[in-house]
């Protein structure tokens, strides 16, 4: 079974500061996703960013990269310059091919100081 | 403009008393689905749906119900509920088969049953 774990529940940074959000997922897949949602206090859930297991290249969107171990496993989420914003819960999100089933991790709410 | 509707976006209602949370995508997305949302557990798929007339189990199917009459609608049908369905829920599509698409979701229903 397929498993996302987010070992962090809550972070906090100052503004303009860089912030790391952690996760781990387990699978015996070789192929599949893996991707960030923001969910702000409106409770919208909004993809941050994405990832491909078979690209090396980690993904990055403006302030927000990613770093991808496939062989530990890991993908964790990095903010740099953060903005008051980014104040969110975060999901880390795994999914297979053609099935799209999604599983979701337990969430890491950040917090960006002023 | 694309979106996933749900409705309502609030309810509080009584034990045993059958409601509907309604939801509707407007891409033409084959796959949809529903997922939970609980303090801790992040988000949990109830049920799926790989196109019209085609259903399946998520991981906490217990005490709902769907149909996919219409491409477009996939409403979640609670029979009898009661107060541990108390939850926000959120509706979910994308295109099947290509999960490298990230699923668009609803803008949730936080459901109280007392």
């Amino acid at each position: 079974a397929q498993t996302v774990t987010q070992s962090q529940p809550e972070m906090s940074v100052q503004e303009a500061e860089t912030v790391t959000l952690s996760c781990t997922y387990d699978t015996s897949e070789n192929n599949y996703y893996l991707f960030w949602y923001k969910q702000p206090p409106s409770r919208q859930m909004i993809l941050v960013i994405r990832q491909e297991a078979y690209k090396q290249q980690n993904a990055t969107e403006n302030r927000f990269s990613v770093n991808f171990q496939k062989a530990a496993k890991s993908f964790s989420l990095k903010i740099s310059d953060s903005q008051l914003g980014d104040t969110a819960m975060y999901f880390c999100a795994f999914m297979t091919p053609v099935l799209n089933d999604m599983r979701f991790g337990a969430g890491t709410r950040l917090t960006v100081k002023p | 403009e694309a979106q996933v509707t749900q409705n309502p976006r609030y309810l509080i209602t009584v034990t045993g008393k059958k409601l509907t949370v309604t939801c509707s995508q407007n891409m033409n997305h084959e796959y949809m689905s529903w997922y939970r949302q609980d303090p801790g557990l992040g988000l949990r798929q109830i049920y799926y749906s790989m196109n019209v007339e085609v259903t399946d189990k998520g991981d906490v199917p217990e005490g709902y119900k769907v149909s996919r009459k219409e491409k477009r609608n996939f409403p979640l049908i609670l029979e009898s509920p009661s107060p541990n369905q108390t939850s926000l829920y959120f509706c979910a599509s994308s295109s099947a088969g290509n999960s490298n698409q990230p699923q668009h979701f609803g803008d949730g229903t936080r459901l109280s049953i007392l």
